[in-house]
C-alpha cells in the first residue's frame, strides 16, 4: 500500500526558501503518475501548487508558478518542493498527495507538514 | 478554467443525512470529481470520485453512508445516518489538463 510522508525545516525566514521532501513507500516514483503538492493556510481551505510527472515534466499553480520548482529523485523514491522568496502568506500546512492512476483524484495523502514562515 | 463553487456551511441532525454539493463551472459540467473529508486538526482523506454520469467509486474502507451522484454540472456527496465524526470541512477536487484545483470546502455540522 502506497505511504507518502513529508519532511523539512518547519521554520523558514522571509525571503528565504521553503524546501520539503515526500518519501514514497509502496510504490515507485517511476510509475505512471503524476505527484502533487498541496497546502493550507491557516483556516483556509486547500491550495494545489503543482506537480510532477516521474519524467520530469511538471505543472504549476499560475499564482505560485514563478516561485516554485518541484523535481523528482527516483534513486531515492522522493520528490521535492522549493519556494523560493516566502512571505508570511507562505505559512501552511504542506502536503504531498498523489493519483491512484495516472492523474486525477487525489486517492493519497501524507500526512502534512507546518511550515511557518517567520524571522 | 474550471472553478469549483462549494457552499461555505451545511449543518443536519444526528443519524439524518445530507447533501453537499459542488457545482462546476461553465462548459465543464462533464469533469469527473473528487470528494475529499478533512476532521478537526487531521489531513485530507480521498472518499470517492464522482462522474459525470453520476457513477461514483468510494475509497479503500469508506463506509457506504457516503455516496455520490451528479446532475448537469453539480456534484453531490450525501452521507447517511450521520455520526458525530462526520462533522468535518468537506472539499471537491476537479483536474484538466496541467491543473489541478480544490472548492472553497464546506463546513459540515452535526447537530
Amino acid at each position: 500500500q502506497m505511504q507518502l510522508q513529508e519532511s523539512g525545516p518547519g521554520l523558514v525566514k522571509p525571503s528565504g526558501t521553503l524546501s520539503l521532501t515526500c518519501d514514497v513507500s509502496g510504490v515507485f516514483v517511476s510509475s505512471t503518475k503524476w505527484w502533487s503538492w498541496v497546502r493550507q493556510s491557516p483556516g483556509k481551505g486547500l491550495e494545489w501548487i503543482g506537480e510532477i510527472y516521474h519524467n520530469g515534466n511538471t505543472n504549476y499553480s499560475p499564482s505560485l508558478k514563478s516561485r516554485v520548482t518541484i523535481s523528482i529523485d527516483q534513486s531515492k523514491n522522493q520528490f521535492s518542493l522549493k519556494l523560493t522568496s516566502v512571505t508570511a502568506a507562505d505559512t501552511a500546512v504542506y502536503y504531498c498527495a498523489s493519483p491512484k492512476w495516472l492523474r486525477g483524484e487525489l486517492d493519497c495523502w501524507g500526512q502534512g507538514t507546518l511550515v511557518t514562515v517567520s524571522s | 478554467q474550471v472553478v469549483l463553487t462549494q457552499s461555505p456551511s451545511a449543518s443536519a441532525s444526528l443519524g439524518a443525512s445530507v447533501n453537499l454539493t459542488c457545482t462546476l463551472s461553465s462548459g465543464h459540467s462533464s469533469n469527473a470529481i473528487a470528494w475529499h473529508q478533512q476532521q478537526p486538526e487531521k489531513g485530507p482523506r480521498y472518499l470517492m470520485k464522482v462522474n459525470a454520469d453520476g457513477n461514483h467509486i468510494r475509497g479503500d474502507d469508506i463506509p457506504d453512508r457516503f455516496s455520490g451522484s451528479s446532475s448537469g454540472p453539480e456534484r453531490y456527496l450525501t452521507i447517511s445516518s450521520l455520526q458525530s465524526e462526520d462533522e468535518a470541512d468537506y472539499y471537491c477536487q476537479t483536474w484538466g489538463t496541467r491543473i489541478v484545483l480544490f472548492g472553497g470546502g464546506t463546513k459540515l455540522t452535526v447537530l
